[in-house]
C-alpha cells in the first residue's frame, strides 16, 4: 500500500531563515505530488505540482519555491521566510490528472 | 475559472441522525471528479467520497453518499446514522483536467450525543 511522509510535523521559525520541508511517498511510482497551504479556518490553496523528476508548475507567485530531486521526494523551500508564511502545509499525491488526491499529515509552520 | 461553494460555514446534527452538506461548484470542463474530503483536528484531509462526473449513478461509501446533480452543478453529502467520530471540517473539491484540486472553504460538523 502507499504512504506518504511529511517532515518535520511542527516547525517554529524566524523571519528571514530559510526553510526546507519534505514530503515522500512509498508504495508508489512517477505518482503526481502536490503542496498545499492551508491558512487558518480556510481551504487549501495549491502552491506547487509536479508530475516528474525536474518538473514543477507554480500556481501562485510566493515567496515558495519547490524541488523534486527524487521520483517520489518533493521538497518546499524558502530562502528567508516571511510572516505570511505562517501556515498549515500539505503534500500530495495521486497518479493522475485528475484522480484521487491523497495527503500527508502535515507540517504546521509558524513564522515568528 | 473553475469555483467551489460550500454555503454552510457550520452544521449540527444529533448522533444516529442523517445530515446533508451542501456543495455548489462552477466548471467549463466536460470531464471532471468531485471529492468530499473529511478533516478531522488532526488536520489530515482524509477522502470521503468521490464521484466522475460522466457517471450517472450516486457515489456511496457506508454511511456517506452524495447527491450528484450534473445540470445544477450541485454536489451534496449525506452522512447517515451520524457517530460522535464524523464530527470535522468537511470540504468539497473540484478535480479537473489541469492537476489541481479547487476547494470550497469547508463546513464544520458537530456531532451531538
Amino acid at each position: 500500500s502507499q504512504t506518504i511522509h511529511q517532515w518535520p510535523a511542527t516547525l517554529v521559525q524566524p523571519v528571514g531563515s530559510p526553510l526546507s520541508l519534505e514530503c515522500t511517498v512509498e508504495g508508489t511510482s512517477n505518482p503526481n505530488l502536490y503542496w498545499y497551504r492551508q491558512a487558518a479556518g480556510r481551504g487549501l490553496q495549491l502552491l506547487f505540482y509536479s508530475v516528474g523528476i525536474g518538473q514543477i508548475s507554480s500556481e501562485v507567485p510566493q515567496n515558495l519555491s519547490a524541488s523534486r530531486p527524487q521520483d517520489r521526494q518533493f521538497i518546499l523551500s524558502s530562502k528567508k521566510l516571511l510572516l505570511s508564511d505562517s501556515g498549515f502545509y500539505l503534500c500530495a499525491w495521486s497518479m493522475a490528472f485528475p484522480e484521487t488526491q491523497y495527503f500527508g499529515p502535515g507540517t504546521r509552520l509558524l513564522v515568528l | 475559472a473553475q469555483t467551489v461553494t460550500q454555503s454552510q460555514p457550520e452544521m449540527s446534527v444529533q448522533e444516529a441522525e442523517t445530515v446533508t452538506l451542501s456543495c455548489t461548484y462552477d466548471t467549463s470542463e466536460s470531464d471532471y471528479y468531485l471529492f468530499w474530503y473529511k478533516q478531522p483536528p488532526s488536520r489530515q484531509m482524509i477522502l470521503v467520497i468521490r464521484q466522475e462526473a460522466y457517471k450517472q449513478q450516486n457515489a456511496t461509501e457506508n454511511r456517506f453518499s452524495v447527491n450528484f446533480q450534473k445540470a445544477a452543478k450541485s454536489f451534496s453529502l449525506k452522512i447517515s446514522d451520524s457517530q460522535l467520530g464524523d464530527a470535522a471540517m468537511y470540504f468539497c473539491a473540484l478535480g479537473g483536467s489541469q492537476g489541481n484540486l479547487i476547494f470550497g472553504k469547508g463546513t464544520k460538523l458537530s456531532v451531538k450525543p
